[in-house]
């Protein structure tokens, strides 16, 4: 079946504009995460959505940064006013279950690497 | 102090050799632990969970270590296919997966 798919694969934008990233889970995945991988660093945790529950924000860097899942399926995670550092690949990953106990694996679509200049 | 902690290496190892990577984590609350690998320029891709009694597959064995809060890897027989990064994941605090930075490994024919 069809795994996780993002898009666009890669993003070139320029230092003050807004970006959306998408994420397509793989379908009946009621967990949705997203990360960012900086170059030889390892994953950062951003938002995490569980079905119809409230997300977890905890992760987010800065205001700039939100997401929203809508019919608990695709997500788009926006950033507004990118800035240099914010370059980065952007990694979504979704799961049958939520973390916590005998939580699931998660399936990792390819990313967008992001590159603001 | 972070919360997944690994020796990033990298680990330069021969065809056939046995080779172990450590992870520690912080949290003596974790309950769920795993094993990815990932290739340069590709997405992590669960390479096995890690129990609490160890598990193996394969060339692959895992093991947990609650008492001082470290997972490991061992990989027997090392393939040239083995060469990627090995990343340890441990859940922390409600719904967060923290990643370690990973273990580089390349196998040398």
């Amino acid at each position: 079946g069809a795994g996780v798919s993002q898009s666009p694969s890669n993003k070139v934008t320029e230092k003050g504009k807004d970006v959306e990233l998408r994420c397509d889970p793989i379908s009946g995945h009621t967990a949705l995460y997203w990360y960012r991988q900086s170059l030889g660093q390892g994953l950062e945790f951003l938002i995490y959505f569980q079905g119809n529950s409230a997300p977890d924000k905890s992760g987010l860097p800065s205001d700039r940064f939100s997401a929203e899942r809508t019919g608990g399926s695709v997500s788009t995670l926006t950033i507004q006013r990118t800035q240099q550092e914010d370059s980065a690949v952007y990694l979504c990953a979704s799961s049958l279950t939520a973390a916590g106990a005998g939580a699931d694996e998660q399936f990792f679509g390819p990313g967008t690497r992001l590159t603001v200049l | 102090r972070k919360e997944v902690e690994q020796d990033p290496g990298p680990f330069n190892v021969p065809e056939g050799a046995t080779v172990a990577f450590n992870c520690t984590y912080s949290n003596s609350a974790s309950q769920s632990f795993f094993w990815y690998r990932q290739d340069c320029r590709k997405e992590p891709k669960l390479l096995m969970s890690v129990y609490s009694s160890g598990n193996e597959d394969g060339r692959f064995t895992a093991q947990l270590n609650r008492a001082s809060q470290y997972i490991s890897l061992l990989i027997r027989d090392s393939k040239l296919s083995d060469s990627a990064t090995y990343l340890c994941v441990v859940n922390g605090v409600g719904n967060q997966f923290y990643f370690g930075t990973g273990t580089s490994l390349t196998v040398i024919p």
